[in-house]
């Protein structure tokens, strides 16, 4: 399986929803990442988990709250959003200290809209 | 310090004519080089990589990319357009310098006329 899987992928809440986007991949990597993409932007960094344990957070507010199950799971907690946090959020993959070797593998995001 | 620049925000073909996607990189060490492509409400796909072996890489999809590290430039090519090559590219620079860091270009849109 080489693919990295994003649930749901259109999400619209409110700004007092709590909702989760979810990610999953089963390529036996260790280092997973969530990225955020504004329109006609490139994707900014958000997180980033190696061997299942936080390495990265790129000062992202607390409405925004991620975890790590297993090596296979990604999750992206949300709470009390703002319209301006709609974008598409990826999830990515690699191995931790491979990256320069093999990049990342992406998932087709989430399209979430704050309303 | 590493940086990537993509040289043009915007190129637009007809159809069966060659595409060029610019790319120049600054970097203190000699760094990896992707392109990802990236199609409306999609994820990215991985084209091509450059990682110290040969300099001209061959991708996906009839893409190539020529890496020129006196011109630190690591240009996307494709001798035919096709419609379905339509999108949004862009070129990564990761540094081989341990860490998560890595470097995004602004993209460039591709426009395919029939």
């Amino acid at each position: 399986d080489t693919e990295v899987t994003q649930t749901p992928k259109h999400l619209v809440m409110g700004m007092t929803n709590k909702k989760s986007l979810k990610c999953e991949q089963h390529m036996g990597h260790r280092a997973m990442y969530w990225y955020k993409q504004k329109a006609k932007k490139p994707p900014e960094l958000m997180f980033v988990y190696s061997y299942e344990k936080l390495s990265i957070n790129e000062s992202v507010p607390s409405r925004f709250s991620p975890e790590c199950p297993n090596s296979s799971l990604l999750n992206l907690h949300l709470h009390a959003l703002q319209p301006e946090d709609s974008a598409l959020y990826l999830c990515a993959s690699s191995q931790p200290y491979d990256r320069a070797l093999y990049g990342y593998t992406f998932g087709s995001g989430t399209r979430l809209t704050v309303v | 310090a590493q940086s990537v620049t993509q040289l043009d925000s915007h190129v637009s073909v007809s159809e069966g004519t060659p595409v060029l996607l610019r790319c120049n990189y600054s970097s203190s060490y000699s760094p990896s080089l992707f392109w990802y492509v990236q199609h409306p409400n999609k994820g990215l796909q991985l084209l091509l990589k450059y990682t110290s072996a040969a300099t001209l890489v061959k991708g996906i999809n009839g893409f190539e990319a020529e890496f020129k590290k006196s011109e630190t430039s690591f240009h996307l090519t494709k001798p035919s357009a096709h419609m379905s090559d339509a999108a949004e590219y862009f070129c990564v620079v990761i540094p081989n310098t341990g860490g998560f860091k890595t470097i995004f270009g602004a993209g460039t849109r591709l426009f395919v006329k029939a």
